[in-house]
């Protein structure tokens, strides 16, 4: 079975660039998480969905952060525009099910703002 | 409201030595605790985790009890490897998918 897939591992770009992430959960999970990690820390979260609704963004910097779940599947965590201060990994995970299911983690993607 | 507190880092040990991290929790409700381990460049892998009080949760020769009268999560391991360093994790999640994760124990294990 596939794990959760993300998409690029590694980004640089230069301040105030656009960039985005790209989130594969494995096939069945209705629950997926975006998470920040910053160096040295835990992750925390940006935004949780189940299955196409966000149920949680309580913790995204909507002005310029936005994510999207289409059919409930794939997952797109966007920042435009980028800050010195977004330099961090983003992780996406997911969950099968209701109640505190085991979460599993995609590699991540490092993000590097110059 | 929820959260998690464990032992800060990093932790250095020599192979075959024992040990322990310390986590302790603050939660409503009856949570589920976890731990995970963080590889270099990768994700987080669940390592263990126990649903209710008393249960133990056990992996890879690793063990923690959940403890409810002490609100804590401790990780142990009797003997450990190289291949045992990274990072750890302690984590609750409640019965609305929500997750908390402490900040993360470095461990370096030397031959």
């Amino acid at each position: 079975e596939a794990g959760v897939v993300q998409s690029p591992r590694y980004k640089i770009i230069e301040k105030k660039q656009p960039v985005a992430f790209w989130c594969n959960p494995i096939s069945g999970h209705n629950t997926l998480y975006w998470y920040l990690q910053n160096l040295g820390q835990g992750p925390e979260l940006l935004i949780r969905y189940e299955n196409e609704e966000a149920v949680d963004d309580s913790q995204l910097p909507k002005d310029r952060f936005s994510a999207e779940r289409l059919k409930g599947v794939d997952s797109t965590l966007k920042i435009q525009p980028a800050e010195l201060g977004d330099s961090a990994v983003y992780l996406c995970a997911s969950s099968q099910g209701s109640g505190a299911n085991v979460l599993t983690f995609g590699a991540g993607s490092r993000l590097t703002v110059l | 409201g929820n959260s998690v507190t464990q032992m800060e880092g990093p932790v250095t040990l020599s192979e075959e030595a024992f040990l322990t991290i310390n986590c302790t929790y603050t939660a409503t409700g009856y949570p589920s605790l976890f731990w995970y381990v963080q590889y270099p460049g990768e994700g987080l892998q669940l390592l263990l985790k126990a649903t209710k009080a008393d249960d133990k949760g056990s992996n890879k020769g690793f063990e923690a009890t959940y403890r409810k009268e002490t609100t804590s999560f401790h990780l142990e391991k009797g003997s450990v490897q190289v291949s045992d360093s990274a990072v750890y994790f302690c984590a609750l999640g409640n019965t609305g998918n929500q997750f908390y994760f402490g900040t993360g124990t470095s461990l370096t294990v030397i031959p």
